[in-house]
């Protein structure tokens, strides 16, 4: 079973930052947080990831709190092509398999 | 390109079928995966390999082999091919114990069995 719990489905007008929360509250201290998406028909993309600290690229910003137990992806200016399906994953960085659970169905709206 | 590609793109086949799907990554990563995508969109974990040996099967019919002749190809082969086991079957790659390196997935294998 997926070690996170994201929202099923988030609505965010275009333009905007869209907010993406997860709840990981059995996250193991050397567990890192990864964030993917899945465009519809495609493979899933990496985004971002981050074991403690907050991250930001070029796609998006990960805040992760203090205790490690829930963080948020950040989209800072949402737009369409953002359409997917977000997962939020706890990965060990071996050669383990990563679990995907459900994810977020994230919808732009124009 | 660097990428991980898979062919082909799409397999339509009848019941009782062999076929095989491909997957090469030319990214210098040591372990490769395949993940099942059903209709109800669940991505599974099918197989991993790290460096041609094999590392995770999960609980897939032994009518599915995978086969890695080095470790920038990864191979899918189904014996006898159901109905149930159409869907996506996606490749993936990464490079492990090194932090900063998420997994790459190919664009994916539309399998329909008919």
């Amino acid at each position: 079973d997926a070690k996170t719990t994201q929202p099923p489905s988030m609505d965010c007008a275009e333009g905007r930052a869209a907010n993406l929360p997860c709840n990981h509250s059995t996250i193991s201290g050397n567990e890192y947080v990864y964030w993917y998406r899945q465009i519809h028909s495609q493979g899933p993309q990496y985004i971002i990831h981050g074991l403690k600290n907050n991250e930001t690229n070029e796609m998006a910003s990960l805040i992760i709190t203090e205790d490690r137990k829930s963080s948020t992806l950040i989209l800072p200016h949402a737009t369409l092509r953002d359409t997917a399906v977000y997962y939020c994953i706890v990965d060990m960085n071996r050669d383990d398999k990563i679990i995907f659970g459900k994810g977020t169905r994230l919808h732009i709206l124009p | 390109d660097t990428a991980v590609s898979q062919t082909p793109k799409y397999l339509v086949t009848q019941m009782g079928n062999d076929k095989s799907i491909k997957c090469e990554q030319n990214l210098g990563h040591d372990t490769m995966y395949w993940y099942k995508q059903d209709s109800k969109k669940f991505l599974k974990i099918m197989f991993s390999y790290n460096n041609k040996e094999l590392i995770i099967n999960e609980t897939v019919p032994n009518r599915f082999s995978p086969k890695s002749p080095d470790k920038a190809h990864l191979n899918l082969h189904i014996n006898s091919l159901e109905l149930g086991d159409s869907a996506v079957y996606f490749c993936a790659s990464r490079l492990t114990r090194a932090s900063g390196y998420g997994y790459t997935f190919g664009s994916g294998t539309r399998l329909t069995v008919v």
